[in-house]
């Protein structure tokens, strides 16, 4: 299987700062087919996993434009250019090149100083 | 407005068995691909199993292939997730999720409220 290594596991960031976050995979995650299957979700407290970013760098219907992903091959990198309160939750790097396996980073969890 | 609702979880002792269901609503469901994924306690997501828009690909994650089985009903809009010989550690919150195409992604939009299931005696 492959594997997401989140870091930092945690971060506390002041509001109006950036915030960024790393994703490494174990394995290249550009399929054959051009796409690189790297997805970012966020759970919000109390809340259900919601999709933030997809295949790298888009984002999602919704999704602010302080969020922002980047990278390529196994190196990947969310940030946040100007945190907000209503940010905080716990991040997670997900892959999808590969199936039946796909698996999450551990989470990096984003608190508010 | 699409909507993922999750139900059936509870209390179940170790060895019994389990079925949760995901109601959909608000999106033609017989052409979107799903899956189920878990969160123990304090802990992250797992992904447990997929399914494909029509129901032929099912594809499980190692820990739980041969213990659960997914499946839909394309004509009632609900996703399934049987589950049997349940551990300790399947201790969880099931959520049901919808990807965002008709083959499995990976792209999850919308994820359901979850389920809580827990095993123990």
């Amino acid at each position: 299987d492959i594997v997401m290594t989140q870091t930092p596991l945690s971060l506390s960031v002041t509001p109006g700062q950036p915030a960024s976050m790393s994703c490494k995979s174990s394995q290249s995650l550009l399929h054959s087919d051009g796409k690189t299957y790297l997805y970012w979700y966020v759970q919000k407290p109390g809340q259900s996993p919601q999709l933030l970013i997809y295949e790298i760098s888009n984002r999602f219907s919704g999704v602010p434009e302080r969020f922002s992903g980047s990278g390529s091959g196994t190196d990947f990198t969310l940030k946040i250019s100007r945190v907000e309160a209503e940010d905080v939750g716990v991040y997670y790097c997900m892959q999808s090149i590969q199936l039946p396996s796909y698996t999450f980073g551990q989470g990096t969890k984003l608190e508010i100083k | 407005e699409v909507q993922l609702l999750e139900s059936g979880g509870g209390l179940v002792q170790p060895g019994g068995s389990l079925r949760l269901s995901c109601a959909a609503s608000g999106f033609t469901f017989s052409t979107y691909a799903m899956s189920w994924v878990r969160q123990a306690p304090g802990k992250g997501l797992e992904w447990l199993s997929a399914i494909s828009a029509t129901g032929d690909g099912r594809y499980y994650a190692d820990s739980v292939k041969g213990r659960v089985t997914i499946s839909r009903d394309n004509s009632k809009n609900i996703l399934y997730l049987q589950m049997n010989s349940l551990r300790a550690e399947d201790t969880a919150i099931y959520y049901c999720a919808k990807d965002r195409y008709n083959w499995n992604k990976g792209e999850f939009d919308p994820w359901g409220q979850g389920t809580l299931v827990t095993v123990s005696t």
